[in-house]
């Protein structure tokens, strides 16, 4: 039971080119999420799935897209790189969204570098 | 404005000794605050979770406190160990699909 695994686990980019960040889970959960997290800053949400078949915008959406393949895996895209998009990147996934008890569980992250 | 703010940004403190790490926030409405423990490299982990109705809740040497009125949130970590040495991140909810707003984190040093 690996929980949420995510690849690659470092990137360096070139301003300009494409990469996909993988996502998967092994809970069952019906709900996943991309979240990035800058120095001195708190997990801004950049797109959330909460449920198979369904995808929406989070805080931070712009120059990303996410593709939910299945139930277990949940990927992001960057199309065109660019500098601002240096960061460290999580997703997460969580039996439903919302709710009182909505525990996120997170991947160990993927540090994107883009020169 | 962040609806989630931090205090201190950072804490150094010698193994064997107690500290306390604050939340505020602005969320509204209220559903939820957590707090996650985040070591270097890795994914944040939850540690507590409180509702509107709970005070206090303990998770081993861990001891959250809630007061809704004011809306303020306070860990405490007793007897700290050198594995505390973490990002500490508190979490509050509205309840809504994606509503999620994270702190930027307390980082804790324990020093032996």
């Amino acid at each position: 039971n690996a929980g949420v695994t995510q690849t690659p686990k470092f990137q360096v980019l070139k301003t300009g080119q494409s990469m996909t960040l993988q996502c998967a889970q092994d809970m069952n959960h019906n709900s996943m999420y991309w979240y990035r997290q800058d120095p001195g800053m708190g997990l801004r949400l950049i797109y959330y799935s909460a449920s198979e078949g369904t995808t929406d915008k989070g805080e931070v959406p712009n120059g990303y897209n996410v593709s939910r393949l299945n139930k277990r895996e949940f990927s992001l895209r960057l199309e065109s790189a660019a500098p601002s998009q240096t960061s460290v990147y999580f997703c997460a996934s969580s039996d439903r969204a919302g709710g009182s008890y909505n525990e996120q569980f997170f991947g160990p992250g993927t540090r994107l570098t883009v020169l | 404005k962040n609806q989630v703010e931090q205090s201190p940004q950072s804490l150094i403190i010698l193994e064997g000794k107690n500290c306390t790490l604050q939340c505020n926030y602005t969320v509204s409405p209220f559903s939820n605050l957590r707090w996650y423990k985040q070591d270097t490299g890795r994914g944040p982990v939850s540690l507590t979770i409180m509702t509107f109705s709970e005070n206090t809740k303990s998770n081993g040497r861990y001891t959250a406190t809630l007061d809704a009125d004011t809306k303020q949130s306070s860990l405490h970590i007793t007897a700290s160990q050198l594995s505390d040495s973490a990002s500490y991140i508190c979490v509050v909810s509205s309840g809504h699909r994606n509503d999620m707003r994270f702190g930027a984190g307390t980082r804790l040093t324990v020093k032996p």
